[in-house]
């Protein structure tokens, strides 16, 4: 079974622009999660989305947004980017997002703002 | 505020040595527990989930669980030098929230 699939892999960005990642989950998996990891803060949940509902939301600004489609595709919207969202961007997929579901991990976008 | 607190290393065996990584969580209502392992640049890959109190083991690898200390760890026996990663702590107490993870611990195994 194919795993986490991000899009971009790689991105650079000036301040005040706007970027959308992509993640596809894992065949069968509902719920998707995002992450922010900088080397200071470690890994941060952003939001986490089930059946096209976003349930859960992280202590970040409104300029993070996303969306599930309904094959459970999902994308991260980050606008006005500011230098400090320079980060890797994980995207994790699970059967339903309970707590005792395995949160599998993408491989990340990595994201530079300039 | 759910913290989940890991000594961040980094933590130095030689090859061969059990590796003892340590991890605390302060809300008492969580639920489920997992380690993750992750290498330098890439993503973090699941090592093991623990959900009940008592000791977990997979191969080199057990999980201990205390929820009354709200301690969790993982040993690793026999370390090899592809153990050598930043080891996650990770916990989840509600259905739908996100992993809170610790910043973790980094491993340096040498051979």
């Amino acid at each position: 079974k194919a795993g986490v699939t991000q899009t971009p892999r790689y991105l650079i960005k000036t301040r005040g622009q706007q970027v959308t990642l992509s993640c596809s989950p894992i065949s069968g998996h509902r719920s998707v999660s995002w992450y922010q990891q900088t080397p200071g803060q470690g890994l941060q949940f952003l939001f986490e989305y089930f059946s096209e509902t976003q349930r859960n939301k992280g202590n970040f600004p409104g300029r993070f947004s996303g969306r599930q489609f309904s094959n459970s595709r999902s994308e991260m919207n980050v606008s006005t980017l500011e230098l400090g969202d320079s980060a890797l961007y994980l995207c994790a997929s699970s059967l339903a997002g309970t707590t005792s579901d395995t949160q599998y991990f993408g491989p990340g976008t990595r994201l530079t703002v300039l | 505020q759910k913290e989940v607190e890991q000594n961040s290393g980094p933590l130095s065996v030689p090859e061969g040595a059990i590796a003892s990584l340590n991890c605390t969580y302060s809300d008492r209502v969580s639920q489920s527990f997992f380690w993750y392992r992750q290498y330098s640049g890439k993503s973090p890959e699941l090592i093991m989930s623990i959900y009940s109190n008592g000791d977990k083991e997979d191969g080199r690898f057990t999980a201990q669980l205390n929820k009354a200390s709200q301690y969790v760890s993982l040993l690793i026996r026999d370390s090899q030098p592809s153990d050598s990663a930043t080891y996650l702590c990770a916990v989840a107490y509600k259905a739908g929230t996100a992993l809170i993870f610790g910043k973790g611990t980094t491993l340096s195994v040498s051979s």
